[in-house]
């Protein structure tokens, strides 16, 4: 079948750096994206990787192991309004999304 | 105006009434998708449009109609709905069908059935 795995929940502190990680199992791969949602909101892009490596992209980063069916998702100098849950989500061989469930972080002062 | 709208933001209504959610896309994007967001769940992909023609149901409940009238504007009309119904009804478009386009979401139509 077809998974996506991802924390539930995750607490930092402002300033300082967390990664969120994602394992997926789908039938066939084209590519992993990342979206952010805060409470009450659309969830908006964030970053999409295909090939192995980290991508940089300001203060986040996404990173891809294809071989390990491994993602994550690195936020730096962390702030206050970071606090959104983090949704993961593989592209398969027909183009479809498949979801995780979403990380809710919750950044404190 | 850009973007993905949707309206309502809000809708209560009772499990006999009838009711449609509404969205618009100002993207010129040819892909339009219908989803269910459940707390603490996945989200649920409930119907794929790809220029005007539907091309994905996930075995959805037939209380769940959708329609596309023309490549900006997406329905979902619903009837006689259940309690667990009640979730948060996305509505995304994507540029095209079929290639690793990002996809740009509404901000939702929070559904209560009582």
């Amino acid at each position: 079948g077809q998974n996506i795995d991802q924390p539930t929940e995750m607490t930092a502190t402002e300033g300082a750096i967390v990664q969120i990680n994602c394992t997926y199992q789908t039938s066939g791969f084209n590519g992993l994206f990342w979206y952010q949602q805060h409470a009450g909101e659309a969830p908006t892009f964030l970053s999409y990787n295909v090939l192995d490596g980290l991508e940089e992209k300001g203060r986040f980063s996404s990173f891809l192991s294809r071989s390990k069916g491994y993602s994550y998702l690195l936020l730096k100098e962390l702030q206050m309004k970071d606090s959104a849950s983090y949704l993961c989500a593989s592209l398969d061989s027909n183009y479809q999304l498949i979801w995780g469930a979403g990380t809710k972080l919750i950044i404190k002062p | 105006e850009t973007g993905v709208t949707q309206t309502p933001r809000h809708l209560v209504m009772g499990m006999t009434n009838k009711k449609s959610l509404k969205c618009e896309q100002h993207l010129g994007h040819n892909a339009m998708y219908w989803y269910k967001q459940s707390a603490k769940k996945p989200l649920e992909l409930m119907f794929v449009y790809s220029l005007e023609e539907r091309v994905e149901n996930n075995s959805v409940p037939s209380r769940f109609s959708p329609e596309c009238p023309n490549s900006s504007h997406l329905f979902l009309h619903l009837h006689t709905l259940q309690p667990e119904d009640s979730a948060l009804y996305l509505c995304a478009s994507s540029q095209v069908l079929g290639e690793a386009y990002e996809q740009y979401f509404g901000p939702g139509t929070r559904l209560t059935v009582t």
